[in-house]
């Protein structure tokens, strides 16, 4: 069963970097593409950004500037970095593995990242 | 403002049919195929359908998806109080090359 847990801090300060890890068990993320979710308390969901098998990626217009996605194979394991947050970025963030046109079919339990000083 | 557009709510009783539907354009709906996600209070969203009509292993059959141009429907039938959720869809844009999702739409069970 494919199983994925993000990780990292759940306080971030302004103006700071947001950085989280998604560990993936029972499948290699040598093998799907791996997005990053997140959706702020009481609102819908927002896609950031995904990693290809071939470690390409392509991210959200609006975060673009602002996001990197990267992939460690030896780790299993797949991160988001989020540059100069705001409140704004106060959000659940959840990963999930993704299967091109098919959509999202496993997904992390997310995890509260809160921007504040 | 989200790229597709739900009706931010819906409602039904025990046993009875209802829909749910998704506006987008040519650059996403248009072009590329529906994904539902259902999202139970609390928890991460579940895939419900893909690729627009097709049901994940596990999926009741109660749940069903269509599409149209540039809409898209879930359709859920046999209503159950378990239902009661947040219902979401997705579609790739080859403008935006994102995906994009609507704003979600809350099912009330009556």
């Amino acid at each position: 069963q494919v199983q994925l847990q993000e990780s990292g801090p759940g306080l971030v300060k302004p103006s700071e970097t947001l950085s989280l890890n998604c560990t993936v068990s029972g499948d290699s993320i040598t093998s799907y593409h791996w997005s990053w979710i997140r959706q702020p308390a009481g609102k819908g969901l927002e896609w950031i950004g995904r990693i290809y098998i071939s470690g390409s990626t392509d991210y959200n217009p609006s975060l673009k500037s602002r996001v990197t996605i990267s992939a460690d194979t030896s780790k299993n394991q797949f991160s988001l970095k989020l540059s100069s947050v705001t409140a704004a970025d106060t959000a659940v963030y959840y990963c999930a593995r993704d299967v091109w046109e098919q959509g999202n079919d496993y997904w992390g339990p997310g995890t509260l990242v809160t921007v504040s000083s | 403002q989200s790229v597709l557009t739900q009706p931010p709510s819906a409602s039904g009783t025990p046993g009875q049919r209802v829909t749910i539907s998704c506006s987008g354009s040519s650059s996403n709906i248009g072009s590329n195929t529906v994904n539902w996600y259902q999202q139970l209070p609390g928890t991460a969203p579940k895939l419900l359908i893909n690729t627009n009509t097709q049901r994940p292993s596990g999926v009741p059959d109660r749940f069903s998806g269509s599409k149209s141009g540039t809409s898209a429907s879930l359709a859920i039938s046999g209503l159950q109080s378990e239902d009661e959720a947040d219902f979401y869809c997705a579609s790739w844009d080859d403008s935006l090359n994102a995906w994009v999702f609507g704003g979600g739409t809350k099912l009330t069970v009556l």
